[in-house]
């Protein structure tokens, strides 16, 4: 089975902190991808990323910045400079080897200003 | 393109009322997926349909709950004689195809208080 941790149940940090948010998945496929959504206060989720496990390259999308490592089976998420608007939960999620995305426990982030 | 749409956004139901929570796929969306965030809690899956078919229910509790995603209109998750327990978020997702490869895309949600 597919299984999604994300140790980090809350971070705090003051604005314009770099912050990085840890995922660590077990998979017995070969091929595989991996996503990022984010749950703002309002409630909705927003896509914020999909990565193949075949591409190894770093991601970079304004302050987002994705390092997938699958030596370890990491996929760790940063945000540059951080916002207020940035606090949320944010989840971390693979397919199943199906169509069911199991979504880790999320990880809250508090930005202060 | 409008996204995915929910509705009702919040519901309010009595113990033993029925709730029936809607979902209008994205455009060129086949796919349909419900979802469960209990509070504080990530979410859970319950039920995957394409158009008039129930692939997957394997997260659904075996009582009480039924999805449908009929040829016309949206899909529907209706919860029969609601209980406390069943107050939650329930998002639906939409994707064009199947495949893991798919990303799915959510809608707002609607948030159940059962009273």
């Amino acid at each position: 089975a597919q299984k999604v941790t994300q140790a980090q149940t809350e971070i705090s940090v003051v604005e314009k902190e770099d912050v990085t948010l840890d995922c660590v998945y077990e998979t017995r496929d070969t091929t595989y991808y991996l996503f990022w959504y984010k749950q703002p206060p309002s409630g909705e989720l927003v896509f914020l990323i999909r990565r193949n496990s075949f591409d190894e390259q770093n991601e970079i999308s304004g302050r987002y910045s994705w390092n997938f490592q699958k030596s370890t089976s990491s996929f760790n998420f940063t945000i540059t400079a951080s916002q207020v608007v940035d606090s949320a939960v944010y989840f971390c999620a693979p397919p199943t080897g199906g169509f069911k995305t199991i979504f880790g426990a999320g990880t809250r982030l508090f930005v202060k200003a | 393109n409008a996204g995915v749409m929910q509705n009702p956004r919040h519901l309010v139901r009595r113990r033993g009322q029925e709730a029936r929570l809607r979902c209008s796929p994205m455009k060129g969306h086949s796919h349909v997926y419900w979802y469960r965030q209990l509070p504080e809690e990530g979410l859970k899956f319950m039920v995957y349909l394409q158009k008039e078919n129930i692939i997957d229910e394997s997260g659904m509790p075996k009582e009480r709950f039924s999805a449908e995603f009929p040829k016309e209109g949206p899909s529907i998750l209706r919860i029969q004689q609601v209980v406390r327990g069943d107050s939650a978020a329930y998002f639906c997702a939409s994707s064009p195809q199947t495949a893991d490869t798919d990303t799915q895309y959510f809608g707002p949600g609607t948030r159940l208080t059962v009273l």
